[in-house]
């Protein structure tokens, strides 16, 4: 079965600290995609990254970076120096991969990030 | 392009009444899916569709439940004989079939449907 859990419902943390999204998977899959989608209050679902299986290299972009391990089963995601913009949910999501693959996402529960100023 | 595009955004309705929801995808997208999210909950994949044919259906899906993509483009899912439980947030997304060019899958704003 495929599962995605986010174990950390809500997170509050002050301007300016990093903080760190949890994200673990379950998947038999060879092939499979993963991603990371906020969810302000307007509802829309805005892509962060996506990550094939193959490619555990980290990835950085501006103040996000990304940090998945095969071996965890988890794809973990770092804000440095939050600011208050960053407040929203965030979802960590799994899909099958390769050529015949689909956006059918499994998505986890979310981790609700409030960030004060 | 203006995103995809969901209507109408809110939707409020009385137990046993049917509702009918849109979405327009980017235009050049061939695959179209729904997804319905209720509050506390990650989105949970309802169906797809590439172009006009529905490709899969999740067991969520119940028998109430039918969409439909008539020429490929505009999509509409509609609830018949509505319950409170079916009260949630009904997402869609439009993507290119995996490997034609794009990373994922574009979301709308969603209709947000309460039943009452």
């Amino acid at each position: 079965a495929q599962k995605v859990t986010q174990a950390q419902t809500e997170i509050s943390v002050v301007e300016k600290e990093d903080v760190t999204l949890d994200c673990v998977y379950e998947t038999r899959d060879t092939t499979y995609y993963l991603f990371w989608y906020k969810q302000p209050p307007s509802g829309e679902l805005v892509f962060l990254i996506r990550r094939n299986s193959f490619d555990e290299q980290n990835e950085i972009s501006g103040r996000y970076s990304w940090n998945f391990q095969k071996s965890t089963s988890s794809f973990n995601f770092t804000i440095t120096a939050s600011q208050v913009v960053d407040s929203a949910v965030y979802f960590c999501a799994l899909s099958p991969g390769g050529t015949s693959g689909t956006y059918k996402y499994i998505f986890g529960t979310g981790t609700r990030l409030k960030v004060l100023a | 392009d203006t995103g995809v595009s969901q209507n109408p955004r809110h939707k409020i309705t009385k137990r046993g009444q049917n509702v009918t929801f849109r979405c327009d995808p980017i235009s050049e997208h061939n695959r179209l899916y729904w997804y319905r999210q209720t509050l506390g909950q990650g989105p949970e994949f309802l169906t797809y569709f590439q172009n006009e044919a529905q490709l899969e259906k999740s067991r969520l899906l119940s028998d109430r439940f039918s969409a439909e993509r008539p020429k490929g483009s505009f999509s509409t899912l509609e609830i018949q004989r509505t319950e409170q439980g079916d009260s949630a947030m009904y997402l869609c997304a439009s993507s290119l079939v995996p490997g034609q060019g794009n990373t994922e899958a574009f979301f709308g704003q969603g209709t947000r449907l309460t039943v009452v």
